[in-house]
């Protein structure tokens, strides 16, 4: 079964600093791993996908994460962070590539919550 | 345009009482999502809707019927709530019901029950 596991529950970073979110992932095969971020009272937007090719993905709003195999890791990073960075984040795997059936479910780690002090 | 839409965003009922929650995505996504988040955010898949076909079903109390009338509408259905209930229910969507396919979420629905 797929789990993933996000070991910081709240990381405090000042404005301008750089931030890393750390994600491990086990999982049978090669997954895709995804990065979301929920704002307050918001949906989930999607900030990044790893499928397959380079290990380092860039995302939107300057996000990046790199997808390392011996680690079974997928840590997101910011090289500065901004006040409206502040939200929860979320890394997701999904069935990998060649698995049939079961959909397209996706399981996520429990989150993690980052506040941006100014 | 939103692209999946969720009604209510919020939603305060009673225990016992029934009560529905619509979706619909204007992105002609195949596949449809309905996940439940916690009072502790974590987020967890309860039902997936290919083309208004089940395909998958997460252990999910049978008080809980989905129902996909289109390929761009899933609702939820919830009969005899229960205070357990209490969660935001994102609607979910995804061109093709396999990995490796983005899944776009709604706004969610706050759902309390007293």
């Amino acid at each position: 079964a797929q789990s993933v596991t996000q070991p910081d529950i709240h990381i405090t970073v000042s404005e301008g600093a750089s931030l890393e979110l750390r994600c491990n992932y086990s999982y049978g095969a090669t997954p895709y791993l995804f990065w979301y971020v929920q704002s307050p009272g918001q949906g989930l937007q999607l900030l990044l996908k790893y499928f397959s090719g380079d290990t380092l993905v860039q995302g939107i709003k300057g996000f990046e994460a790199e997808f390392k195999r011996s680690q079974s890791s997928f840590n997101l990073r910011k090289p500065s962070v901004h006040w409206s960075d502040a939200a929860e984040y979320f890394c997701a795997v999904g069935a990998g590539r060649g698995v049939t059936g079961g959909g397209n479910k996706l399981t996520f780690g429990t989150g993690t919550q980052l506040k941006v002090e100014l | 345009d939103t692209a999946v839409s969720q009604t209510p965003k919020y939603l305060v009922t009673q225990m016992g009482n029934d009560k529905s929650i619509k979706c619909e995505q204007n992105l002609g996504h195949d596949t449809m999502y309905w996940y439940k988040q916690d009072s502790k955010k974590f987020l967890k898949i309860m039902f997936s809707y290919n083309n208004k076909e089940l395909i998958i079903n997460e252990t999910v109390p049978n008080r809980f019927s989905p129902k996909s009338p289109d390929k761009a509408h899933l609702n939820l259905h919830i009969n005899s709530l229960e205070l357990g209930d209490s969660a935001v229910y994102f609607c979910a969507s995804s061109l093709y019901p396999r990995g490796g396919t983005e899944a776009f979420f709604g706004q969610g629905t706050r759902l309390t029950v007293v």
